[in-house]
């Protein structure tokens, strides 16, 4: 079945340093992609999406572009805040409506 | 416009009893989506209305349960709460179409604790 599958976190940063998250994905067909982040005690907010491949989607300096041909979906941004702080869930959706989400990887960033 | 409400914000049962949370879909979208987040973990899909309906469901016992209203409000029921049911509840709306996959928004969730 479909299915993702994201770097295991914590990962840490200082502040205005570069941040990649990996993810890559299973599915058959064409899913939608999307990049949810959840602050602490906090439900999940939608970061950004792509919908179709080479899309490149993008949102308060983060950025993750459609890679069909490696399946994957990775989540980048130049220079991160104490603020990005979070945890950042990759997921896809595929023939159905339903979500289907990455483990979540943990973002601490130390001023 | 509103975004996605839920109530109870948390919530304490003790094992067998049953628990009712409640989602407010945001204006205009007609689809809700559940799904329970366990400690640590993504979110799992438990199942999906779509005009009243029910549109889809996941790997989850018959004692979960749901509606949804004419309003497109929506209930999820869990009855026989076991110890592995805590977790944090997600309600999720979306203007959907059959065979239209359409942006999910999130509630805050219902903090789910069963002793």
């Amino acid at each position: 079945g479909d299915s993702v599958t994201q770097m295991e976190g914590p990962v840490t940063l200082s502040e205005e340093a570069f941040l990649t998250i990996n993810c890559t994905y299973t599915a058959t067909g064409y899913p939608s992609l999307f990049w949810y982040v959840q602050y602490p005690g906090e439900g999940l907010q939608l970061l950004l999406k792509a919908t179709k491949a080479d899309d490149k989607g993008s949102n308060k300096g983060f950025e993750a572009t459609y890679r069909k041909e490696t399946t994957s979906f990775h989540l980048e941004k130049g220079s991160v805040q104490v603020s990005d702080s979070a945890v950042y869930f990759c997921a896809l959706s595929g023939n159905t409506d339903k979500l289907i989400f990455g483990t979540g990887t943990r973002l601490q960033v130390f001023p | 416009e509103t975004g996605v409400t839920q109530s109870p914000t948390h919530l304490i049962k003790t094992r067998g009893q049953q628990v009712t949370l409640r989602c407010s879909s945001q204006s205009g979208h007609n689809t809700v989506s559940w799904y329970q987040q366990a400690l640590g973990q993504g979110p799992q899909f438990i199942f999906q209305y779509y005009r009243e309906e029910e549109n889809g469901r996941g790997n989850f016992p018959p004692r979960f349960s749901g509606l949804q209203f004419p309003n497109y409000s929506s209930e999820l029921n869990v009855n026989a709460l076991e110890l592995d049911d805590s977790a944090l509840y997600l309600c999720a709306s979306s203007l959907g179409d059959r065979g239209r996959r359409d942006t999910q928004y999130f509630g805050p969730g219902t903090r789910l604790t069963v002793l």
